[in-house]
C-alpha cells in the first residue's frame, strides 16, 4: 500500500477555507485516495474518497493532481468543530485502511 | 438509518479477565472491521470479517485475541486474559460489499486495571 505524508499540524481561522495537503508519489493505479478524520477520542469519520477526478460532497472537495501524487482536501467554510485529525489514506480496497500520523487542524476562533 | 453501533462504551477489566466487544454493523452492511488505538498512538488494522468468515486477520495478534461475526447477530472482539497493555479503544466499522468505504462505530474503550 502507497505511504501518504501530511503536514503534523496545520491552524485555519474560523470562517476561512481549510486547505489540507497530502502527498501519495508511489500510489498505484488502483488505489483511492480516502480521507477520514477523527475529532476528539471519536471514531473515525468519513469524509470523501476519490481515484482521479475531483470530487466534493456536502462536507468537503477533494483535488488530485493529474499525475495522482498528491491531493488537497478542501473543507470550505472551517467552523471550530472542524477541529480534528485529518487522515489520507491510500486504499487499495483490500479491507485493510492504513492511518498513518495524520494532520492536526486547529481551527481558531 | 443507524450507525454502527459498539458496545459497550467503557469497559474495566482485571488482568486475567476476558473481555467481549460487540459490534452492529449498519444496516446492510455484511462486512466489519476491527481497529484498535492505543494511547497516543495510531489506528492500527486488526481483522477483516464477513458472515461467518474471517477475510484478513494480519493485524490479530498471535494470542489471547479472536473474532468473529456469526450468522446472526453481532460482531465479537473477544481477548482472553487481559493484560494492562491491551487497554485502548478498540473501534469498529462496517461496509455494504467487501472492502468499500468503511463507516466506523463510537468506539469502546477498555481499561485493564
Amino acid at each position: 500500500d502507497a505511504k501518504t505524508t501530511q503536514p503534523p499540524s496545520m491552524d485555519c481561522a474560523e470562517g476561512r477555507a481549510a486547505n489540507l495537503p497530502c502527498n501519495h508519489s508511489t500510489i498505484s493505479g488502483n488505489e483511492y485516495v480516502y480521507w477520514y478524520r477523527q475529532i476528539h477520542s471519536q471514531g473515525p469519520q468519513y469524509i470523501i474518497h476519490g481515484l482521479k477526478n475531483n470530487e466534493t460532497n456536502e462536507m468537503a472537495s477533494l483535488i488530485i493532481t493529474e499525475d495522482r501524487k498528491s491531493s488537497t482536501l478542501i473543507l470550505p467554510h472551517a467552523t471550530l468543530r472542524d477541529t480534528a485529525v485529518y487522515y489520507c489514506i491510500a486504499y487499495p480496497n483490500t479491507g485493510k485502511l492504513i492511518f498513518g500520523q495524520g494532520t492536526t487542524l486547529q481551527v481558531k476562533p | 438509518n443507524a450507525g454502527v453501533m459498539q458496545n459497550p462504551r467503557h469497559l474495566v477489566r482485571r488482568r486475567g479477565q476476558e473481555a467481549r466487544l460487540r459490534c452492529s454493523p449498519m444496516k446492510g452492511h455484511s462486512h466489519v472491521y476491527w481497529y484498535r488505538q492505543l494511547p497516543e498512538e495510531g489506528l492500527k488494522f486488526m481483522v477483516y470479517l464477513q458472515k461467518e468468515n474471517i477475510i484478513d486477520e494480519s493485524g490479530m495478534p498471535k494470542e489471547r485475541f479472536s473474532a468473529e461475526f456469526p450468522k446472526e447477530g453481532p460482531s465479537i472482539l473477544r481477548i482472553q486474559q487481559v493484560v494492562r497493555g491491551d487497554s485502548a479503544a478498540y473501534f469498529c466499522a462496517s461496509s455494504p460489499v467487501g472492502a468499500d468505504t468503511q463507516y466506523f462505530g463510537p468506539g469502546t474503550r477498555l481499561t485493564v486495571l
